[in-house]
């Protein structure tokens, strides 16, 4: 049974640019949450998606954006990529509200 | 809403001895609490998690950690440290009977010491 998958692993953007992130759930789950992850600090909750819309947002401009397909894989998605937002893009899904269980994350670095 | 205090950056603690990790928390209702762990760039792996019942919970690779509903704290514990408990610690909380997300403190980085 796979776990949490992201992808790709590394991805390097300019300033500017747009960025697709991509996120299979364990299976079962049916619930996708994305943090952002800066160096050094804790995860920082981006949104989560449930039944294909979003159902909570924290404090993340709409630059970020995202979606979630009916068989509960998600995008996250950037645009107008900016310095601040290099950092370690987590994913973690869930069932009803349980515990999490994280991929291995995307990292971004913009320059 | 919810938040989590983690006060300290950096513990460290000699090999064989006791260690704890502390954890405060915030929220209007009851609390889920959770404690994660994360090695060097990987995503987070659940150690142990509080929702009702005994205050005592027991997790993985020997952690335990003690719910003080009066302190609001959920602080991690394990008896006797390895040096491969190395690693960073992350403390987290949801609000129960809501759709809430799951918010994570800051982190302590804990040093064994061999």
């Amino acid at each position: 049974d796979a776990g949490v998958t992201q992808s790709p692993t590394h991805l390097i953007k300019t300033r500017g640019q747009q960025v697709t992130l991509r996120c299979s759930p364990k299976s079962g789950h049916d619930t996708v949450s994305w943090y952002q992850q800066a160096l050094g600090q804790g995860p920082q909750f981006i949104f989560q998606y449930y039944e294909e819309e979003e159902r909570q947002r924290g404090n993340f401009p709409d630059r970020f954006s995202g979606h979630q397909f009916p068989n509960y894989s998600s995008e996250l998605n950037v645009n107008a990529l900016l310095l601040g937002d290099s950092a370690l893009y987590l994913c973690a899904s869930s069932l009803a509200g349980e515990k999490l269980f994280f991929g291995s994350g995307t990292q971004l670095s913009v320059l | 809403a919810q938040s989590v205090a983690q006060p300290e950056d950096q513990v460290n603690v000699a090999e064989g001895n006791p260690l704890t990790v502390k954890c405060t928390y915030s929220v209007s209702g009851n609390p889920y609490l959770f404690w994660y762990v994360q090695y060097p760039n990987r995503g987070l792996q659940f150690l142990l998690k509080y929702i009702t019942g005994d205050n005592l919970v027991k997790g993985s690779y020997g952690f335990e950690a003690e719910f003080n509903k009066s302190q609001t704290s959920f602080h991690l514990k394990k008896p006797s440290a390895l040096v491969s408990d190395s690693a960073l610690y992350f403390c987290a909380v949801r609000e129960v009977d809501r759709d809430d997300k799951i918010i994570f403190g800051k982190g302590t980085r804990l040093h064994i010491l061999p």
